[in-house]
């Protein structure tokens, strides 16, 4: 069955650091990749799509890829505030254009 | 901005109670989604709406929660009888695609269900 993984430990980082969060998959081939902040108690926030034939796209502070041999999708926010704590969220598209959600990474920056 | 609409912030239910949750999606989204959230995981798709119709709904537990979209704009779910196990968040979004490409996808703030 389809599998998405994060890393369930949060991650901690310094202030100004760059943060780079990791999602693999297995037993898929998503026709493209998105990327949530979650904050407590709310809803996801849409903050990237990569589809399946861009390596690579840019936001801002934030930068994503998008491996389809190694399976896997970096999520990557330069420097870091401590205003980007939350949990990161990758979702692949699941069929008939819902997604299927991996378990999310925290992201804690300290001052 | 737009946003996806629900209601109520947040629901205490009796087990064995009747809930029912609302989603008014962004206007001109055909695609409306059901999800559930348990603390600590992702969203899980229980059911998803092209217009009025149901196009998935094969993780909705049929025996206790409906779900409709009549006039394929805002949506209700209900979960009849509530049982312990359903405390969770409930998230709306919806979706706005040309062909086969999504180029929208927005959730609600969800409605936060504790069955006691």
């Amino acid at each position: 069955s389809q599998k998405i993984e994060q890393n369930s430990e949060a991650l901690n980082i310094q202030e100004g650091k760059t943060a780079t969060l990791t999602c693999n998959y297995t037993n898929y081939s998503p026709a493209y990749l998105q990327w949530y902040r979650q904050d407590p108690g709310r809803g996801p926030v849409f903050l990237l799509l990569i589809r399946e034939n861009e390596k690579e796209k840019r936001k801002e502070r934030l930068k994503v890829t998008f491996d389809t041999t190694l399976k896997q999708s970096l999520f990557h926010i330069t420097a870091s505030q401590p205003a980007d704590s939350a949990t990161y969220l990758c979702a692949l598209e699941k069929g008939r254009r819902a997604l299927t959600f991996g378990s999310g990474t925290r992201l804690q920056v300290q001052p | 901005e737009a946003e996806v609409a629900q209601s109520p912030r947040y629901k205490i239910t009796e087990k064995s109670q009747a809930v029912a949750f609302w989603c008014d999606p962004i206007s001109g989204h055909a695609t409306l989604y059901w999800y559930r959230q348990i603390l600590g995981q992702g969203p899980e798709l229980l059911v998803q709406f092209q217009d009025e119709s149901v196009v998935d709904d094969s993780q909705l537990p049929k025996d206790r929660f409906s779900a409709e979209r009549l006039k394929g704009v805002d949506s209700t779910l209900k979960i009849q009888p509530a049982e312990l196990g359903d405390s969770a968040m409930y998230l709306c979004a919806s979706s706005l695609s040309v062909g086969a490409r999504v180029i929208g996808y927005t959730f609600g703030s969800g409605t936060r269900l504790t069955v006691v």
